[in-house]
């Protein structure tokens, strides 16, 4: 069973698209999180939902904007997408208190043309 | 604001090498410290966690310990296996849900 499923696992798009990337978990957590990873591997994050409620909302731009449906499911949808945005968008949830761990996504690596 | 600082990669090191990696943070707050594994194509795994200080965190050889004197929280194996060639993220977690990254250090093992 996977944990923190994503999808698309490739995108590949011209610029000025709209794209939107998946993501589940089965792990009954509470938090979840986009995270970006470069291509020198730098993650960074983006937004964190706590019980569908968005708690974590970094300075990205507004062309970004995640959605959350229930505690289970986070989207990411993008608009106007720019040759910048190339890179490879991880999924994570974590259960409360600190102490609790990240879980990952496979990640989708998004290619803009 | 909290950061976490890892030496720079690569580190390349021949089979059965003793592997170091060194981690340092700085937070308000008494953070958990996490070692993360990236293997390619693959998202993040927890390696190993420690919640306070002097905890030391252990698995598949691996280990780590909460040093909250000089902040730091080095990743240490006896002797790498060229499975063991992946990047690796030290992180931290706060109160807030905001986990904070290291830069990630590439170990390459050759055979």
């Amino acid at each position: 069973d996977t944990a923190v499923s994503q999808t698309p696992k490739y995108l590949v798009t011209q610029m000025g698209n709209d794209k939107s990337i998946k993501c589940e978990q089965n792990l009954g957590h509470d938090t979840m999180y986009w995270y970006k990873q470069d291509s020198k591997k730098f993650l960074k994050i983006m937004f964190s939902y706590n019980n569908k409620e968005l708690i974590i909302n970094e300075t990205v731009p507004n062309r970004f904007s995640p959605k959350s449906p229930d505690k289970a499911h986070l989207n990411l949808h993008i608009n106007s997408l720019e040759l910048g945005d190339s890179a490879v968008y991880f999924c994570a949830s974590s259960d409360r208190g600190t102490n609790s761990p990240l879980h990952f996504g496979n990640g989708t690596r998004l290619t803009v043309t | 604001g909290d950061s976490v600082t890892q030496m720079e990669g690569p580190v390349t090191l021949s089979e059965e090498a003793f592997l170091t990696i060194n981690c340092t943070y700085t937070a308000t707050g008494y953070p958990s410290l996490f070692w993360y594994v990236q293997y390619p194509g693959e998202g993040l795994q927890l390696l190993l966690k420690a919640t306070k200080a002097d905890d030391k965190g252990s698995n598949k050889g691996f280990e780590a310990t909460y040093r909250k004197e000089t902040t730091s929280f080095h990743l240490e194996k006896g002797s790498v296996q060229v499975s063991d060639s992946a990047v690796y993220f030290c992180a931290l977690v706060t109160g807030t849900y905001k986990y904070i990254f290291g830069t990630g250090t590439r170990l390459k093992v050759l055979a």
